[in-house]
C-alpha cells in the first residue's frame, strides 16, 4: 500500500509563472490537506479538501492560491504568479475520514527565483 | 496563531541517553499528537494521546498529558543517532476541529 506521494519533490519557478503541485492520498483515503512549511518553521494549514470540495480554506492566501480534488485524479495545489516569498515545502496529508491522525508525503520544494 | 510550542527549540545529546522534549498549549484540547520529521522528509506520526489520558507508551517513548498545565512531554528512552530528527506537537486548531497545528518543533541531534 503505497503512502501519499507528491509531485515534483522540487521544483524551481521564476517570479510570475505558475506552479503546480500534485498529491495522491494513500488508497483509501478521501481527505486531502495542504501546508506550508518555511524553513525552521512549524507547518502551517492551508487547505482541506474531500473529493469535489473544498472544506475549509481558512489557512490559504486569498489571492493566486487555489486547490481542488477532483472525482478522478490527485488533488492539486495551484499557485498563480509566483513570488520569492512563494519558496517553501509544501506537504499535503491524508485520512480517511475525519480522525486525527493524518499521514504526510515527501513535500514538494518549491523555490521562486 | 499557533496553537502548541515546543521546547527546547535545539537539544543535543549523546546516544544512549534520554530525550526529553516539551510542549505547552493555550486552549482546552481533546488530543495532542506528537509527529516526528527527518530532515528533507514528510511528518511521520508518533503518538496520540486523548485529555483523558495522562501517559502512553510506544516502545522507547513515552508521552504524558497534563490538561491542568496546558502541556505535554515526549520522552525518548536510551536514544539513538537514527532518532536526530524534528519533533513536533500538533493540537486541534480550535473548538471541535480536527485539523492539527503544528509548533516550530524540537531539533533534536544525537550522537553517536
Amino acid at each position: 500500500n503505497a503512502g501519499v506521494m507528491q509531485n515534483p519533490r522540487h521544483l524551481v519557478r521564476r517570479r510570475g509563472q505558475e506552479a503546480r503541485l500534485r498529491c495522491s492520498p494513500m488508497k483509501g483515503h478521501s481527505h486531502v490537506y495542504w501546508y506550508r512549511q518555511l524553513p525552521e518553521e512549524g507547518l502551517k494549514f492551508m487547505v482541506y479538501l474531500q473529493k469535489e470540495n473544498i472544506i475549509d480554506e481558512s489557512g490559504m492566501p486569498k489571492e493566486r492560491f487555489s486547490a481542488e480534488f477532483p472525482k478522478e485524479g490527485p488533488s492539486i495545489l495551484r499557485i498563480q504568479q509566483v513570488v520569492r516569498g512563494d519558496s517553501a515545502a509544501y506537504f499535503c496529508a491524508s485520512s480517511p475520514g475525519t480522525v486525527e491522525t493524518q499521514y504526510f508525503g515527501p513535500g514538494t520544494r518549491l523555490l521562486v527565483l | 496563531s499557533q496553537q502548541g510550542e515546543e521546547d527546547p527549540q535545539a537539544l543535543s545529546i549523546q546516544e544512549g541517553e534520554n530525550a526529553t522534549m516539551n510542549c505547552s498549549y493555550k486552549t482546552s484540547i481533546n488530543n495532542l499528537q506528537w509527529y516526528r520529521q527527518n530532515s528533507g522528509r514528510g511528518l511521520v506520526h508518533l503518538i496520540l494521546i486523548r485529555s483523558n489520558e495522562r501517559e502512553k507508551h510506544s516502545g522507547r517513548l513515552r508521552v504524558t498529558l497534563d490538561t491542568s498545565k496546558k502541556s505535554s512531554s515526549l520522552l525518548i528512552t536510551a536514544s539513538r543517532a537514527a532518532d536526530t530528527a524534528s519533533y513536533f506537537c500538533a493540537t486541534p486548531a480550535s473548538g471541535g476541529s480536527y485539523i492539527p497545528t503544528f509548533g516550530r518543533g524540537t531539533s533534536l541531534i544525537v550522537h553517536p
